[in-house]
């Protein structure tokens, strides 16, 4: 597609149930990143997959969430036994290779709500 | 610990004048300063960004200063656009092997016709 889509777009779940986020990034891009905004905060990286390597792991805030990366596209964010400060925007962005000097493509996001 | 902070929740300015968004880093290896603008409902979209060796990278409209003595880097507009009116948000990276961002939590810019 023309850029990185993720679904669902909105997400409300009860406390302690299990989550997938999903991301697709643009066709041929092998950089792919996960980060979350919770409220009134800037983004906090999370993980990051580049082609067949081993992915960078460093942001996960804990082994309720994992992530993995199918065939180097689409990728899906899982979080076990949702907590309430999960609640926040995972935004998933993609880049035609790593790169520090052009940014990389963002999608709209999947809001998580944990009620 | 925050390594990048942007702090000014918000700034307000007419059109057609200059906006200024501020940010402070303190990690001193840092190698390349972005900045995004988000819209409401949208994803972060890349504006412009400057290497640590550079003072200085313009884009039409936008101009990232960077001082590394005083780990400083702003955004100047000029003129600013009610199209402008958006969420900024300054990142920064180690160029490692991961690239990842660090990202201030952002300053609300409004633009008044």
């Amino acid at each position: 597609g023309a850029g990185v889509s993720q679904s669902p777009s909105n997400k409300v779940t009860e406390k302690g149930k299990d989550v997938e986020l999903r991301c697709d990034p643009i066709s041929g891009h092998t950089a792919l990143y996960w980060y979350r905004q919770s409220l009134g905060q800037g983004l906090e990286f999370l993980i990051y997959f580049q082609g067949n390597s081993a992915p960078d792991k460093s942001g996960l805030p804990s082994d309720r969430f994992s992530a993995e990366r199918t065939g180097g596209s689409v990728s899906t964010l899982t979080i076990q036994r949702t907590q309430q400060e999960d609640s926040a925007v995972y935004l998933c962005a993609s880049s035609l290779r790593p790169t520090a000097n052009y940014g990389y493509t963002f999608g709209s996001g999947t809001r998580l709500t944990v009620v | 610990d925050q390594q990048v902070k942007q702090n000014s929740p918000s700034l307000s300015v007419q059109e057609g004048r200059i906006s200024i968004l501020n940010c402070d880093y303190t990690n001193s290896m840092f190698d390349y300063f972005l900045w995004y603008k988000k819209y409401p409902a949208e994803g972060p979209t890349f504006l412009i960004s400057i290497s640590s060796i550079k003072d200085k990278n313009e884009d039409g409209r936008f101009t990232v200063f960077l001082n590394k003595s005083a780990k400083h880097l702003s955004l100047h507009i000029v003129p600013s656009q009610p199209g402008d009116s958006a969420v900024y948000f300054c990142a920064a990276s180690v160029v490692d092997s991961s690239y990842k961002l660090i990202f201030g939590s952002g300053t609300r810019l409004l633009v008044r016709p």
